[in-house]
């Protein structure tokens, strides 16, 4: 199993242009979770999903959008990205809101 | 949401355990104590949870207070992998985000 896997790696963005983070896991799990984490700071949450086709808005969801047209991908979307928005970014899944969160490798962000 | 208070660091030598203190005073009945931990440049990994007995995996236990109001992550026998940030996180069964904190930062010493 691969478990959580983001793409890319790493990237780096000029202020006003958009990008797409991409988060696929292959362990059938409902729930999905944007997170983004400053440095020394912890993760706050973007955005999450509940299920296919649905999202919803987590502690800091301005300036991204997401989408889950399918149950093992969840996009984070950037429309005018903002050096604001520089940071490193995980995305996580789980099979119920209580059970444990599988995290990915992290995108890391900069915005100049 | 209620808080979690942990030493900004810890360290260890290796093979000996770690007691990793939280409190969190304002715990209400329904929140879960949940321990992540995140190595340098990964992302955070589930370590162990309870609501209030103890708990023990493979990877380290839970010690709960009896007013709940604390708890211990023990790890009983430190190697060099187990260098990294340790959140105590407290998480209601019905909340879906985890609101992490700025954790204990535990360094193992060879």
């Amino acid at each position: 199993n691969a478990g959580v896997t983001q793409t890319p790696k790493f990237r780096v963005l000029k202020t006003g242009q958009s990008m797409t983070l991409l988060c696929a896991q292959d362990m059938n799990h409902e729930y999905m979770y944007w997170y983004r984490q400053d440095p020394g700071m912890g993760l706050r949450l973007i955005h999450y999903s509940v299920g296919e086709g649905t999202t919803a808005k987590g502690e800091v969801p301005d300036g991204y959008n997401v989408s889950r047209l399918k149950k093992q991908n969840f996009l984070l979307g950037l429309e005018s990205a903002a050096p604001s928005q520089t940071s490193v970014y995980f995305c996580a899944s789980s099979y119920e809101e209580w059970t444990e969160a599988f995290f990915g490798q992290g995108t890391r962000l900069t915005v100049v | 949401d209620a808080k979690t208070t942990q030493p900004n660091s810890m360290e260890s030598n290796e093979e000996e355990p770690v007691h990793l203190p939280c409190n969190h005073s304002t715990i209400s009945g329904t929140d879960y104590i949940h321990w992540y931990r995140q190595l340098p440049s990964q992302g955070p990994e589930y370590v162990i949870h309870g609501l209030t007995s103890n708990v023990n995996n493979r990877m380290a236990s839970l010690a709960i207070a009896e007013d709940r109001k604390s708890s211990t992550l023990i790890l009983h026998r430190a190697t060099l992998r187990d260098a990294a940030v340790y959140y105590c996180i407290l998480k209601r069964s019905n909340d879906y985000k985890l609101s992490f904190g700025a954790g204990t930062t535990v360094t193992v010493r060879a």
